[in-house]
């Protein structure tokens, strides 16, 4: 099955600073998400991103798919990004349709000091 | 519009009893995908519900079953639990099968003793 690394595995930030997440997959895809997962367990959808660029505040995201790589930016972070962040992929199965089953990457967690 | 929604939020079980979760999809929503989340760990896909019919399935025993409902709230049934089975479980709600967007609930964090 489809392969899915996310890097780096844990970083620490000081409140402020700027940072860079990567997520590695292994085949083609139909789908790519980004959650944050917040203390108690629920996973926040960050962005939908099959291809392309997104922004939303803080946070924006890019998707090579032909390269099979997403990268999520988090700039002047803040203690409540803390937490850990997952990239999901639905894998794209034979003909290119796809039935939502989502891999996830192990995760980077994500600590911010103020 | 509400979102997706899972009951209980905590469960403690003993091995070798059954277990019933369950999840209420987001308005609109006709699949239901749960997944399992052991500590330290990304989710791991279980299966897909898609209008009421079992659409897919990860690397899990027979044990583990489901339903969909016409309203197509879900329930996820494990038998026989282990001590293994301890994890954070996740149901996620799409407007379609694939090609789209999920959407999580907060969780049935399950701990068998």
């Amino acid at each position: 099955g489809i392969q899915v690394e996310q890097s780096p595995p844990d970083l620490i930030l000081q409140e402020g600073a700027n940072s860079t997440l990567r997520c590695n997959f292994s085949d083609s895809v139909n789908n790519l998400q980004w959650f944050h997962q917040n203390p108690w367990g629920q996973l926040i959808n960050l962005f939908y991103i099959p291809s392309g660029t997104k922004q939303n505040g803080r946070l924006s995201a890019t998707t090579v798919a032909t390269e099979r790589y997403s990268l999520l930016y988090i700039s002047s972070s803040q203690t409540t990004d803390s937490g850990v962040y997952f990239c999901a992929v639905e894998p794209q199965e034979d003909g290119g349709t796809s039935y939502g089953k989502l891999t996830f990457g192990q995760g980077t967690i994500l600590t911010v000091h103020p | 519009e509400t979102g997706v929604t899972q009951s209980p939020t905590h469960l403690i079980k003993t091995r070798g009893q059954q277990v019933t979760l369950r999840c209420s999809s987001q308005s609109g929503h006709n699949t239901v995908s749960w997944y399992q989340q052991a500590l330290g760990q990304g989710p791991q896909f279980i299966f897909q519900y898609y209008r009421e019919e079992e659409n897919g399935r990860g690397n899990f025993p027979p044990r583990f079953s489901g339903l969909q409902f016409p309203n197509y709230s879900s329930e996820l049934n494990v038998n026989a639990l282990e001590l293994d089975d301890s994890a954070l479980y996740l149901c996620a709600s799409s407007l379609v099968r694939g090609n789209t967007e999920a959407f999580f609930g907060q969780g049935t964090r399950l701990t068998v003793v």
